[in-house]
């Protein structure tokens, strides 16, 4: 099984400010038609899970632009520009190479 | 507007069943992999299993803690798809969410207790 590995677990931040968080997997992402699919969710209190951003990098409908991502083989990073309130959530990052697994999840605090 | 709609969720005793559903609309349903993925009280996302189309072969793989006890099922022609989850322990606890891994139902809550 591929495990998702997320550092920090806990991030404070100040608004206004970067963050960063970074998920290491246990082996590469790569799939057999050239598509890595390493994505980040993004979960507010009493939320389902929301998707950020697909494929390493690209932002899914209506994702404020502060919201990156980057990576390639096994390791991978979520970065918001600029912080706002309404970031405050914990942070996946999920993996849909082979079936799909999740990492511990990164809560983001002001 | 992509919607997800899971029920079925209910209190349970150890060792019984449960079924669970999920009506999609604003997807092209038969086209889509479904997928359940879980979340026990104040802990995080499990995936718990997945449904291909029936154009990809329809195969349906589960991860260990549950295989051979859930089933997962779909009726395109309904939009609809299931959870058929027997022989259920306290560590099946949770909000269910049905989804495609990019879109997300609200979730339903199975709570396994005597």
């Amino acid at each position: 099984d591929i495990v998702l590995t997320q550092t920090p677990l806990s991030l404070p931040v100040t608004l206004g400010q970067p963050a960063s968080i970074s998920c290491r997997s246990s082996q590469g992402l790569v799939y057999s038609d050239g598509d890595t699919y390493l994505s980040w969710l993004q979960q507010r209190p009493g939320q389902p899970p929301r998707l950020l951003i697909y494929k390493i990098s690209h932002r899914f409908s209506g994702v404020p632009d502060r919201f990156s991502g980057s990576g390639a083989g096994t390791d991978f990073t979520l970065k918001i520009s600029r912080v706002e309130a309404e970031d405050v959530a914990v942070y996946y990052c999920m993996q849909a190479t082979q079936f799909a697994t999740f990492g511990q999840g990164t809560r983001v605090e002001i | 507007e992509v919607q997800l709609v899971e029920s079925g969720g209910g209190l349970v005793k150890p060792g019984g069943s449960l079924r669970l559903s999920c009506v999609a609309s604003g997807i092209s349903f038969s086209n889509a992999w479904m997928n359940w993925v879980r979340q026990a009280p104040g802990k995080g996302l499990e995936w718990v299993g997945r449904i291909q189309t029936e154009s990809d072969g329809g195969t349906r793989d589960y991860a260990a803690p549950v295989k051979g006890r859930f089933t997962i099922s779909r009726e395109d022609s309904k939009n609809m798809l299931y959870l058929q989850m027997d022989s259920l322990e306290t560590e099946d606890t949770g909000v269910y969410y049905c989804s495609t891994l990019t879109r997300w139902g609200q979730g339903t809550l199975v709570t396994v207790s005597s």
